[in-house]
């Protein structure tokens, strides 16, 4: 299994463009979701999906859209990338069971500077 | 959804115990305790997990208050290795309550 994976791993946008970041997981997990960390601090939820055609805003979800068309992939997109968005992002992905709660596994995380 | 409440740091010498506390006065009958841990420069990783009873596992082990409002994470010989950002976390089980929403964390600083 690969895990969690995320390209691309460093990116530089000027203000105002839009772009795509991928995560894709091969585990068969429900649950996805997408943070941002920036430096020194911690992370913060910007979206989320409980499966195929479900998402959910977290706690920072403005200037960004998601999408789920299929288990494996949960893209986010930049609408229109601004400074306030530098940061680090995570994807993450864990199973759900009914009863139970579910290891979360992350992604090696997308650089992103917003010039 | 509910909080946690953790300090901001802490220090230990190495091959001690640590324990790292955390406050989740607001825990619902439903939500499991999380613990992650975020190494220098790296994504977040699992640590440990408990709904009522104690739990061990290679890592760790997690001590859950009899009334669930508080639960600490032990690690039993602190390595330099173990000197990371541990996340508290609660997370429910039904519908709208799945997400994992990570707080501040402990800095755990490990002398060496």
């Amino acid at each position: 299994n690969a895990g969690v994976t995320q390209t691309p791993k460093f990116q530089v946008l000027k203000t105002g463009q839009s772009m795509t970041l991928q995560c894709a997981q091969d585990m068969n997990h429900e649950y996805m979701s997408w943070y941002r960390q920036d430096p020194g601090m911690g992370l913060r939820l910007i979206h989320y999906s409980v499966g195929a055609g479900i998402t959910d805003q977290g706690e920072v979800p403005n200037g960004y859209n998601v999408s789920r068309s299929t288990t494996e992939d949960f893209p986010l997109r930049l609408l229109s990338a601004a400074p306030s968005q530098t940061s680090v992002y995570f994807c993450a992905s864990s199973p759900l069971t009914s009863g139970s709660s579910n290891e979360q596994f992350f992604g090696p995380g997308t650089r992103l500077t917003v010039l | 959804d509910a909080k946690t409440t953790q300090p901001n740091s802490m220090e230990s010498n190495e091959e001690e115990p640590v324990h790292l506390p955390c406050n989740h006065s607001t825990i619902s009958g439903t939500d499991y305790i999380h613990w992650y841990r975020q190494l220098p420069s790296q994504g977040p990783e699992y640590v440990i997990h408990g709904l009522t009873s104690n739990v061990n596992n290679r890592m760790a082990s997690l001590a859950i208050a009899e009334d669930r409002k508080s639960s600490t994470l032990i690690l039993h010989r602190a390595t330099l290795r173990d000197a990371a950002v541990y996340y508290c976390i609660l997370r429910g089980t039904t519908s709208g309550t799945y997400k994992y929403i990570f707080g501040t964390g402990t800095r755990l600083k490990v002398l060496a």
